[in-house]
């Protein structure tokens, strides 16, 4: 079975640029979240979506937005690209929410570069 | 804001030596997980511990959390340079599962 897939690999982008990223949950999985890891530091993060909808939000400004689709792959979309928004953007799914287990399978994440 | 501090930050050692990473912080978990991420790559399941004191061994690794579900060990007998990476604990809480990462240690072990 395939893993949590996200793409594109790696994106180098210009501030002020928008940027969209995208993440395919492992097959029968409808929880995804988004995490920002910033070099040497461990993962922060994001949004969590479930079922389509938002049922979590970290510290991050309104220039991070996501969804979910019906087919419960998802996308990150950040606005107005500042140099610190350099980072691997990581996706994690899961097959539930709101139980005391939280196991998140994580992709191999997107690099993303802000010039 | 929940915090998990991880301890230390940096451990360099000899292949054959033992060795504890420490997860601390002042928040209660509902479960905690260990990761370990090699560079480029996202990180990889290695346990969940749900129970205060509970004790889970995988092969070399053993991880136990505290009594209080506020801090975790991970401790690696016998160390192989295949051990080398960044190890994160990660905390579950909350009513919609936020998860809150440590800051992470980064693991060399030298052949």
């Amino acid at each position: 079975d395939a893993g949590v897939t996200q793409s594109p690999t790696h994106l180098i982008k210009t501030r002020g640029q928008q940027v969209t990223l995208r993440c395919s949950p492992i097959s029968g999985h409808k929880s995804v979240s988004w995490y920002q890891q910033v070099l040497g530091q461990g993962p922060q993060f994001i949004f969590q979506y479930y079922e389509k909808e938002e049922r979590g939000r970290g510290n991050f400004p309104d220039r991070f937005s996501a969804r979910q689709f019906p087919n419960y792959s998802s996308e990150l979309n950040v606005n107005a690209l500042l140099l610190g928004d350099s980072a691997l953007y990581l996706c994690a799914s899961s097959s539930r929410t709101g139980s005391s287990y939280n196991e998140q399978f994580f992709g191999p994440g997107t690099r993303l570069t802000v010039l | 804001t929940q915090l998990l501090e991880q301890s230390p930050q940096f451990l360099s050692i000899q292949e054959g030596e033992n060795l504890t990473v420490y997860c601390n912080s002042s928040s209660v978990f509902s479960s905690l997980q260990w990761y370990r991420q090699e560079p480029g790559e996202g990180p990889v399941l290695l346990v969940t511990v749900v129970t205060g004191g509970e004790v889970k061994k995988l092969k070399r690794l053993t991880f136990q959390f505290g009594d209080a579900r506020k801090d975790s060990s991970l401790h690696i007998t016998a160390a192989q340079p295949g051990d080398t990476g960044l190890y994160l604990c990660a905390g579950a809480g909350g009513g919609y599962q936020k998860v809150t990462f440590g800051t992470g240690t980064k693991l060399q072990v030298i052949p």
